[in-house]
């Protein structure tokens, strides 16, 4: 069974830095495409990040200098490396798998989200 | 940049037929996927390339996208189908992820 669970979300101040960790289960992270998907308390979604199989990594634009997607293959384990924190970094962040090893698939299996709020 | 456009809510009576859009430029030419979302709980994929249904889904979900627009249709609503419903396609210009702005459905 394919599952997905975020740790390391919590309250920090603006301008600190976070490392959020995905561990999955019941499938291989690094044979796999990985992204990140945030929501912001009452918005949509926006994607944050992808780590492809071959290890290219895509971010969005207003995380982009800011925020760091990798992997520990031999934890199976996915992470996000936030700094520089902003406000309007708050969000429940959750780590999705790609279905296909396509740029333009699907999520397939999401995670449960971890809470990142930024304030002082 | 490109955009996704979604209407903020649509609202249906239990039975009826509920129809989603998501509309962006030339939105035929891309895959789109649609994520069904209720609150305090993870986006579920329901429609992936434009009208694949992932096993579990009802076949009361179905989509289709043509021109400009790409629809999420729910056939014979139920109340468990209240929830926020998202499109995403994949921008090859920027390889970004992009996703609708979510529209909101009631049921009546």
């Amino acid at each position: 069974e394919v599952q997905l669970v975020e740790t390391g979300g919590g309250l920090i101040q603006p301008g600190g830095s976070l490392r959020l960790s995905c561990a999955a289960s019941g499938f291989t992270v690094s044979s796999n495409y990985m992204s990140w998907v945030r929501q912001a308390p009452g918005k949509g979604l926006e994607w944050v990040s992808v780590i492809y199989s071959g290890g290219s990594t895509y971010y969005a634009d207003s995380v982009k200098g800011r925020f760091t997607i990798s992997r520990d293959n031999s934890k199976n384990t996915l992470y996000l490396q936030m700094n520089s924190l902003r406000a309007e970094d708050t969000a429940v962040y959750y780590c999705a798998r790609v279905g296909k090893l396509e740029p333009g698939s699907y999520f397939d299996y999401w995670g449960q989200g971890t809470l990142v709020t930024v304030s002082s | 940049s490109y955009v996704l456009t979604q209407p903020p809510s649509v609202s249906v009576a239990p039975g009826k037929t509920a129809r989603i859009t998501c509309g962006g430029n030339n939105i035929g030419s891309k895959s789109v996927h649609w994520y069904q979302q209720k609150p305090g709980q993870a986006p579920v994929l329901v429609i992936y390339y434009d009208s694949d249904r992932p096993s579990g889904i009802p076949e009361r979900f179905s989509g289709s996208n043509s021109g400009n627009t790409a629809t999420l249709t729910i056939s014979r609503v139920e109340a468990g189908d209240e929830a926020d419903y998202y499109c995403q396609v994949w921008d090859s210009s920027s390889d970004h992820q992009l996703f609708g702005g979510g529209t909101k459905l009631t049921v009546l």
